[in-house]
């Protein structure tokens, strides 16, 4: 299947900096670019998408990117707090599937 | 809001046994569901896509005799892994799309066989 990668792995920040998230796809076809937040054991909670159609979104302190032409699409946080601190996942879906990055474990240091 | 419906949470089974995991969308038409099997401290990997009264799509490397998928109706599916053994112990969860563009994760189900 069509590959999702993301970087970094870990991200560790200082409380109130910024943190960015970064994802590539190769599926020409993928349309929908959804980042979810998950605890341990539960399932993923969407926190934001973007649809091809669009080059930015945001949503308070968190915003995403979308550079459709470099299959790059990013995820950036401001102002952080403590309880930003997850795993956070990028995904690429199309009409026949969803993939997911594999994963970022954001620390945010108080 | 859309609500998959997930069970069991957890299951413990015997290697050799077969374990049946049921998905079911409670206000939304479910036209295609995605199963996912996720390792600890891993991503979630995608094993399968059904759509509602076809044979499901396998994933490479996805032993479809292994892990049956059956998506009947637009509110149910079911993934039964046959014959388990300790390396199928994982944390399997289900992704619902319905004809309004948009994902509902069931609550995930933690396979342990001993």
């Amino acid at each position: 299947g069509e590959n999702v990668e993301q970087h970094p792995s870990t991200l560790s920040v200082q409380e109130g900096d910024s943190a960015v998230i970064k994802c590539t796809y190769s599926d020409s076809a993928s349309n929908y670019f959804p980042w979810y937040k998950q605890e341990l054991g539960k399932r993923p909670q969407l926190i934001i998408d973007i649809r091809s159609n669009v080059g930015e979104k945001k949503d308070q302190r968190i915003a995403v990117t979308l550079n459709k032409t470099a299959k790059h699409f990013s995820l950036h946080i401001t102002e952080t707090q403590p309880e930003d601190s997850a795993v956070y996942f990028c995904a690429s879906s199309s009409l026949n599937d969803m993939r997911f990055g594999a994963g970022t474990r954001l620390t945010v240091k108080p | 809001g859309a609500v998959v419906s997930q069970h069991p949470s957890r299951v413990i089974c015997k290697s050799g046994t077969s374990v049946k995991i049921e998905c079911r969308s409670l206000d939304f038409q479910a036209t295609t569901m995605f199963w996912y099997r996720q390792f600890p401290k891993q991503s979630l990997m995608l094993m399968a896509t059904s759509n509602e009264g076809s044979k499901a799509t396998y994933e490479q490397g996805v032993e479809k005799d292994k892990f049956l998928i059956n998506h009947a109706s637009l509110t149910l599916s079911t993934l039964t892994v046959t014959s388990a053994h300790p390396e199928d112990s994982s944390f399997y969860i289900c992704s619902a799309r319905g004809r309004v563009r948009g994902y509902t994760f069931g609550s995930g189900t933690r396979l342990t066989v001993v």
